[in-house]
């Protein structure tokens, strides 16, 4: 079945440094990918997304990777700051699954980053 | 803009035990969903509903589980009777109507823990 899954589940880096986070996907129909940050306590945040014709996209400060001949997906976070600290997860989007053109989500595993001062 | 709104926050039951969940997603939001993420696992969709109507319940334990969003807005999910295994954050997001991708705002989530 589909699945979506992370390579480390924990990440430390030092205050600054430049942080990587990856994610393997299975679903070679998936057509849309994103990634969430969860903080404690809190539901997933939107941090930025990615569709199936691109291989780069940036955001503020972030930046993702999708390398669709491996099936693979990276969350670059440049100069980590302590308020990065949370877990994050992939997600891929099948267009063709669920109910509606939305398609359907399927979240990975998830990384705690945890970053210090 | 508000956000979506979820309670109780925190919830503890024994198992046999019924509960619900409510959930008040984004003013004018037409998709709403639940999801369940038990610790250290990414959130896994129960049940899409578009306005009033279910699209989605494939993961719903349907013995167990059920939702409904009568009037196309607040939605309410419920366990009964609750198992050891339904112990978890239960999530609650919402999507705009129209558009082409699904960008879906999360709420704070319900944490449920069965004793």
């Amino acid at each position: 079945g589909e699945s979506v899954g992370l390579h480390l589940p924990t990440l430390s880096v030092q205050e600054g440094d430049n942080s990587i986070i990856n994610c393997a996907y299975s679903n070679s129909a998936s057509d849309y990918f994103i990634w969430y940050k969860q903080e404690s306590g809190k539901g997933p945040q939107f941090i930025i997304d990615i569709r199936s014709n691109m291989d780069k996209r940036q955001g503020q400060r972030v930046t993702v990777l999708l390398n669709k001949t491996v099936k693979h997906l990276s969350l670059q976070i440049a100069a980590t700051q302590p308020g990065d600290s949370a877990v994050y997860f992939c997600a891929e989007r099948d267009i063709n699954a669920g109910g509606t053109s939305y398609g359907k989500l399927t979240f990975g595993q998830g990384t705690i980053l945890t970053v210090h001062p | 803009e508000a956000g979506v709104a979820q309670s109780p926050r925190y919830k503890i039951i024994e198992k046999r035990q019924s509960v619900a969940f409510w959930c008040n997603p984004i003013s004018g939001h037409a998709t709403l969903y639940w999801y369940q993420q038990i610790l250290g696992q990414g959130p896994k969709l129960l049940i899409q509903f578009q306005n009033n109507g279910v699209v989605d319940d494939s993961q719903l334990p349907k013995d167990r589980f059920s939702a409904e969003r009568l009037k196309g807005v607040d939605s309410t999910l419920k366990i009964q009777p609750a198992k050891l295994e339904d112990s978890a954050v239960y999530l609650c997001a919402s999507s705009p109507p129209g558009g082409v991708v699904d960008t879906q705002y999360f709420g704070p989530g319900t944490r449920l823990t069965v004793l």
